[in-house]
């Protein structure tokens, strides 16, 4: 089992939809959970962290965290064509601080 | 905001050459990483420093050699590059635990 497992997609969803993208981990005392997007030949970009069990939100982006069920997803409201893009979830492991352990990526398409 | 720069965004070199991929970070971050990301297989981590002249293996350390000997400044390198080399070099930075990393622009490495 990988560490940390996302579809890979594509994810197709048409402009203006909510898009949902899922990530589940298997240290179940992970401490911290990020989501990055990556844009095709750039590098991973921050859009949002989450440490605490529930909802955060930051504009258009929701980040859920069930750490009882060792999952953590991405709420994409309002979809834009320019959130297209290959959303990477990563986790702080608890065997490892120091580290961020991604996962392989899931590949969003808004369709206009 | 928190910079990392990479020394090449583009980079050709030859089978057998030695190669230097230069990182270096302005906001003082404790920990620095070196990724390589190639389609299908993620982000995978080559190897880590937490302190200036500390460094740890990664993931997949075999044919990588890294140096720390500024805070600032992380280089990898290639002892004898091979083709198989060839791929996307991430250069990452974090203040400390359980936080984010922040990346630099990345160097797509050619090896012919």
């Amino acid at each position: 089992q990988k560490e940390v497992e996302q579809n890979s997609g594509p994810l197709s969803v048409p402009e203006g939809a909510i898009a949902s993208l899922n990530c589940t981990y298997s240290d179940r005392g992970s401490q911290s959970f990020f989501w990055y997007r990556q844009y095709s030949g750039k590098s991973p970009e921050l859009i949002m962290f989450i440490y605490s069990n529930g909802d955060k939100e930051d504009g258009r982006f929701t980040a859920q965290l069930n750490k009882a069920s060792q999952y953590v997803s991405l709420l994409i409201r309002d979809s834009q064509p320019s959130d297209s893009a290959t959303y990477l979830c990563a986790v702080n492991p608890y065997s490892s601080a120091s580290k961020i352990i991604f996962g392989s990526g899931t590949r969003l398409s808004i369709r206009p | 905001d928190v910079k990392v720069t990479q020394s090449s965004r583009y980079l050709v070199k030859r089978t057998g050459e030695k190669v230097f991929l230069e990182c270096v970070q302005d906001m003082d971050h404790e920990n620095m990483f070196w990724y390589r990301q190639d389609p299908g297989l993620g982000l995978r981590l080559i190897y880590f420093s937490y302190d200036v002249k500390m460094k740890e293996k990664g993931d997949i350390p075999e044919g990588y050699s890294v140096s720390r000997e500024k805070k600032e400044r992380f280089s990898l390198i290639l002892e004898s590059a091979s083709t198989n080399q060839t791929s996307m070099y991430l250069c990452a930075s974090t203040p400390g635990l359980y936080n984010e990393q922040f990346f630099g622009p990345g160097t797509r490495l050619t090896v012919l």
